[in-house]
């Protein structure tokens, strides 16, 4: 099976844009969906992004989300930081029995 | 609003079993894949299992650290997927989440303490 490799912390500052990776450790980042969440403190994840770019409603345009298979990972990108943007983000993409993977998660902090 | 709402978590013995619900709302269930996946203290999310719609088998698949312990089923009619576990173990203390990407939902999650 495949692994999903996130940086363990990113921080930025408000305003500014992050990007968090997710690596997938072997076959290819294109051939199964990749998921997005958000988990902040205390609360229960939300689902940012889903099938590699689409947004749930009531997600806002500034998250985004694409896949680079010359690197193999997915990303997430937030644009215009905002202090509530602090919390954990995690990755999942599925294997070939469309079991669920998640990457380890990335702990976001807006300085 | 789709609302994914569990229950049933609490304090349990190692060796002993408890069922988990998870009631659905706002959505068509009999459409959905529902699956369970959990949080242990301080650690990361990790799928526990799925079951697949009726019109897809409703076939059950599971995680290997929990194939063989716990069951998923559902009840279209309810609108419910329920999450049988038995033979429980300290490391199955976590919180336990009900989630469907048919509409890109979680539950609040309901916490499972195994302890003696």
């Amino acid at each position: 099976n495949f692994m999903l490799t996130q940086p363990h912390s990113v921080s930025e500052s408000p305003g500014r844009p992050v990007t968090i990776s997710c690596t997938r450790s072997s076959g290819s980042i294109a051939s199964n969906y990749v998921q997005w969440y958000r988990q902040r403190p205390g609360s229960a994840p939300t689902t940012l992004i889903y099938e590699d770019n689409q947004r749930p409603s009531g997600v806002p345009a500034r998250f985004s989300g694409s896949i680079d298979s010359s690197s193999n990972s997915a990303s997430l990108t937030i644009s215009g930081l905002k202090t509530e943007d602090e919390a954990d983000y995690y990755c999942q993409s599925f294997d070939s029995s469309n079991h669920w993977v998640f990457g380890g998660g990335t702990k976001l902090t807006v300085l | 609003d789709v609302q994914l709402v569990e229950s049933g978590g609490g304090l349990v013995k190692p060796g002993g079993s408890l069922r988990l619900s998870c009631a659905a709302s706002g959505f068509t269930f009999s459409n959905a894949w529902m699956s369970w996946v959990r949080q242990a203290p301080g650690k990361g999310l990790e799928w526990v299992g799925r079951i697949k719609r009726w019109t897809d088998g409703g076939t059950t698949d599971y995680a290997a650290p929990v194939r063989g312990r716990f069951t998923i089923s559902r009840d279209d009619s309810k609108n419910t997927v329920d999450l049988e576990m038995s033979g429980l173990k300290a490391e199955d203390t976590a919180i336990y989440y009900c989630v469907t990407n048919y509409v890109q939902a979680w539950g609040q999650g309901t916490l499972v303490t195994v302890s003696s």
